[in-house]
């Protein structure tokens, strides 16, 4: 059965600091890895998608991914306290058959 | 560009009593489409896809059902609700075996 495990925090970070979180997944075939992020009470928000080995940077947002390691991250430079939430890692492997969701990071920026 | 309704937002039902929630997409032809939920304390557990009209895969044995009547539109039912059945149901798309667009989700309070 595929797995995927984050820390369920909460994690708190200073205002304009970087916050790191991590996940790791069990499935060694996956092939595709983002990062959501939900606010609460709400659904959750595709903010990063990595395919390959290494990093990826939009804005704020960088993924990293190391398949060896079967390990996947996410940096948020300069955190604003817009950005707390929870933040979601989902793996899904090469069919049709859905996103395997991690319980998600609680991340709280502190002013 | 693609949107995704999905309603009702909220919903409250009695035991035993039956249940349908619809989700219709817009802006693209043949979506994977996804039944998640989310309980509280719990990750998202994927229930039901759909590759085509027609074509359910479930994912968890429950008492709940999914149909696909049109291309574009994934209902999720029940005969008779259990209280286990809260929780927050969230129908998603996918353009093809990548990363999972979600609705605004239904929160069910089975009483």
């Amino acid at each position: 059965q595929k797995e995927v495990e984050q820390n369920s925090g909460p994690l708190s970070v200073p205002e304009g600091a970087i916050a790191s979180l991590n996940c790791t997944y069990s499935d060694r075939v996956s092939q595709s890895f983002f990062w959501y992020r939900q606010y609460s009470g709400k659904s959750p928000e595709l903010i990063m998608s990595i395919y390959s080995n290494g990093d990826k940077e939009d804005g704020r947002f960088t993924a990293q991914l190391n398949k060896a390691s079967q390990y996947v991250s996410l940096l948020i430079r300069d955190s604003q306290p817009s950005d707390s939430a929870t933040y979601l890692c989902a793996v899904r492997g090469g069919g049709a058959d859905g996103l395997t969701f991690g319980k998600g990071t609680h991340l709280i920026i502190q002013p | 560009s693609q949107t995704i309704h999905q309603w009702p937002a909220t919903l409250v039902q009695p035991v035993g009593s039956p249940l349908s929630l619809e989700c219709t997409v817009e802006g693209t032809s043949n979506p994977n489409l996804y039944w998640y939920r989310q309980a509280a304390g719990r990750g998202l557990q994927l229930l039901f896809y759909s590759v085509g009209i027609g074509q359910i895969s479930s994912e968890v044995p429950q008492n709940l059902s999914a149909s696909r009547p049109q291309d574009r539109q994934f209902i999720l039912s029940s005969k008779k609700l259990l209280l286990s059945d809260s929780g927050f149901y969230l129908c998603a798309w996918s353009p093809r075996n990548t990363e999972a667009f979600f609705g605004q989700g239904t929160r069910l309070t089975v009483v």
